[in-house]
């Protein structure tokens, strides 16, 4: 098993514009969630789903959207990109509401 | 609000000499109090998960407990290869989401 993949690993935008970063877990996890780490603020919840087609705002979501079209796969989009949200974006997923989360690599992110 | 410290910042000990990491919590009504471990550049590796006072659950040198207001990571003759930041995290009763802490980043010297 792969566990939880992400793609890209690392990315640079320009202030403006657009992008999608992509999860995907074999578990067959219903649980999924999105979340950025920055320095001195410990990893913070953007967006998660409690099953396929289904989405939810974390704590920090303004800026952020999210798709989960499948079960496997959960897609956290930038619309336009802000030197804010230069940071580090872990993807878990979870089989159930109070089970440990399972986390892929990162992607780090860099937004001028 | 639900929050999570954790303290020490930063622990540096000598290969064998065992010590704690204390995670102080306020929650309302706790349904989960997790442990992680984060390697440098990678995401963090789940642990354990404690429910309710007075559980406890190993795991090779690890050890972790808890009380209704904090839970400890026992370290017991740590080896190099447990040099790690160790992240405690708390989900409250009716809710989806995980309160982490700042972190312990540990270093163990040969």
């Amino acid at each position: 098993n792969a566990g939880v993949t992400q793609t890209p690993k690392f990315r640079v935008l320009k202030t403006g514009q657009s992008m999608t970063l992509l999860c995907a877990q074999d578990m067959n996890h219903e649980y999924m969630y999105w979340y950025r780490q920055d320095p001195g603020m410990g990893l913070r919840l953007i967006h998660y789903s409690v099953g396929e087609g289904t989405t939810a705002k974390g704590e920090v979501p303004d800026g952020y959207n999210v798709s989960r079209l499948k079960k496997q796969n959960f897609l956290l989009g930038l619309e336009s990109a802000a030197p804010s949200q230069t940071s580090v974006y872990f993807c878990a997923s979870s089989y159930f509401q109070s089970a440990g989360q399972y986390f892929g690599p990162g992607t780090r992110l860099t937004v001028t | 609000e639900d929050q999570v410290t954790q303290s020490p910042e930063a622990l540096r000990l000598q290969e064998g000499e065992s010590s704690s990491l204390n995670c102080s919590y306020t929650v309302s009504g706790l349904r989960g109090l997790f442990w992680y471990r984060q390697d440098p550049g990678k995401g963090p590796e789940f642990l354990f998960t404690l429910y309710s006072a007075g559980e406890e659950k190993e795991k090779e040198r690890l050890k972790a407990t808890l009380t209704k207001k904090e839970s400890f990571l026992h370290i017991t003759a740590p080896k190099p290869e447990d040099s790690a930041t160790y992240l405690c995290a708390v989900q409250a009763r009716g809710s989806e989401k995980l309160v982490f802490g700042k972190g312990t980043k540990l270093t163990v010297n040969p």
